[in-house]
């Protein structure tokens, strides 16, 4: 009965580094969004994803941020060039399908990331 | 564009009280309007989904209530217990769009 899982649950990295973070959606879930919480902000969308495809990335920061979501394997969030206003927590959430009115998305536990 | 906002930021109350966490929301296009809990440290757990074709929404001790004319929607808590102590975070799903929109929050605690 597994939930969203992400990992790792807290990554530290140097201004410049690249942070990779994983997201293995709920069994059978082929939608997926990240979203950004910074320090005493809400949640902000970032992207929403299918399998092999980015359906909506207008939360997206223009540059060094990227998304993925293949075929096979978790959904992946990558920074290149980390700069200190990137930390935050990420959380990804997972829906079943396109999502109806009545339902819900189903988030992990976020990855906190804190840029030295 | 969507904001949504909560008032109050935070909220200190003893155990036993009845209590309300307001939303609010701009754009009355909405699909659904959602509750979250966010403890510290950990993610997000649903707690009452509006469609916005219902007027409330009923679980437990929570109740969730949806008027989209005036933009607001709100969380009834009856009898708080300590363990109601979380973030309470709403949010908005527009229709056309499967995003959720978030407001920052309402910080609870309850007190024994």
């Amino acid at each position: 009965n597994a939930g969203v899982m992400q990992n790792p649950r807290h990554l530290v990295r140097r201004r410049g580094q690249e942070a990779r973070l994983r997201c293995s959606p709920v069994k059978g879930h082929s939608h997926v969004y990240w979203y950004r919480q910074l320090p005493e902000e809400g949640l902000k969308f970032m992207v929403y994803l299918q399998k092999e495809n980015i359906i909506d990335e207008s939360g997206m920061p223009k540059e060094r941020f990227s998304a993925e979501f293949p075929k096979e394997g978790p959904s992946i969030l990558r920074i290149q060039q980390v700069v200190r206003g990137d930390s935050a927590a990420y959380f990804c959430a997972s829906s079943p399908s396109k999502q109806g009115a009545s339902e819900t998305q189903y988030f992990g536990p976020g990855t906190r990331l804190l840029v030295l | 564009k969507q904001e949504v906002t909560q008032i109050p930021a935070a909220l200190s109350v003893p155990e036993g009280e009845n209590l309300v966490l307001n939303c609010s929301f701009t754009d009355s296009a909405i699909y659904n309007l959602q509750w979250f809990r966010q403890d510290p440290g950990k993610g997000l757990t649903s707690l009452l989904l509006i469609q916005s074709s219902q007027r409330e929404q009923t679980s437990g001790r929570l109740n969730a209530s949806l008027d989209k004319s005036s933009g607001r929607s709100t969380l009834y808590i009856a009898a708080s217990q300590p363990g109601d102590s979380a973030t309470y975070l709403c949010a908005s799903m527009n229709t056309g769009f499967q995003k959720l929109v978030f407001g920052t929050g309402t910080r609870l605690l309850v007190s024994p």
